[in-house]
């Protein structure tokens, strides 16, 4: 299958900081870009869709602001945490879809934000 | 909106025994149903996937069935292993449209 690569793997940051997480689709032109969050224990809840060169389509709930998404070219997609605060802590994860492979939805491997 | 439900939430078998998960969805439009296998700190891994024109397909231990009268389909994993302990979702959508995820499996293989 497609190949969905995400960094950093986990980041530790202050409160009121930004923090960027980068998506590549490394062995085809994703399409389409999902960003996940994801609690303990629990199951993923979609944050935003991105599409290559236009804006992404945030969930209801989701604030623009504080998670701004960046989908510039075919193989990346950013997800810029705002001001992050200690609720922001969570386990955040990216999927891309694309490169002829239909409906199919390959993942990242995820990105654990702790925000102290 | 699309709602699937997804059962048992927990589930321990011996291994070498069989495991079943069931899905059940609410959209009839509904025509793609994979199903993700995800471990402790990582994405979540396809590993297999069907759509509502196919009743069955198998890939080695996994098979996915699909009932699309009653709105439900399931994973069956074969001959279980220890390396198949982790957290299993399925995950339902039409088309290119957004995945609507179950709540999750937690399958703990006991050796």
């Amino acid at each position: 299958g497609a190949v969905v690569s995400q960094h950093p793997s986990w980041v530790i940051c202050k409160s009121g900081t930004s923090v960027k997480i980068e998506c590549r689709s490394l062995d085809f032109q994703a399409t389409t870009m999902f960003w996940y969050r994801q609690f303990p224990k629990q199951s993923l809840m979609l944050m935003a869709t991105s599409n290559e060169g236009s804006k992404a389509t945030y969930e209801q709930g989701v604030e623009k602001d504080k998670f701004l998404i960046n989908h510039a070219s075919l193989t990346l997609s950013t997800l810029t945490v705002t001001s992050a605060h200690p609720e922001d802590s969570s386990f955040y994860i990216c999927s891309a879809r694309g490169g002829g492979e239909g409906e199919k939805l390959f993942f990242g491997s995820g990105t654990q934000l702790s925000v102290l | 909106g699309e709602n699937v439900e997804q059962h048992p939430s927990t589930l321990s078998v011996q291994e070498g025994d069989s495991a079943v998960i069931k899905c059940t969805y609410s959209d009839s439009a509904s025509n793609y149903f994979p199903w993700y296998k995800q471990e402790l700190g990582k994405g979540p891994q396809l590993i297999i996937d069907i759509r509502s024109n196919v009743g069955e397909k198998k890939d080695q231990r996994i098979a996915v069935t699909l009932n699309k009268t009653a709105k439900h389909f399931s994973l069956h994993i074969t001959e279980t292993q220890p390396e198949d302990s982790a957290v299993y979702f399925c995950a339902v959508s039409f088309g290119n449209e957004k995945l609507t995820f179950g709540t999750g499996t937690r399958l703990t293989i006991i050796p």
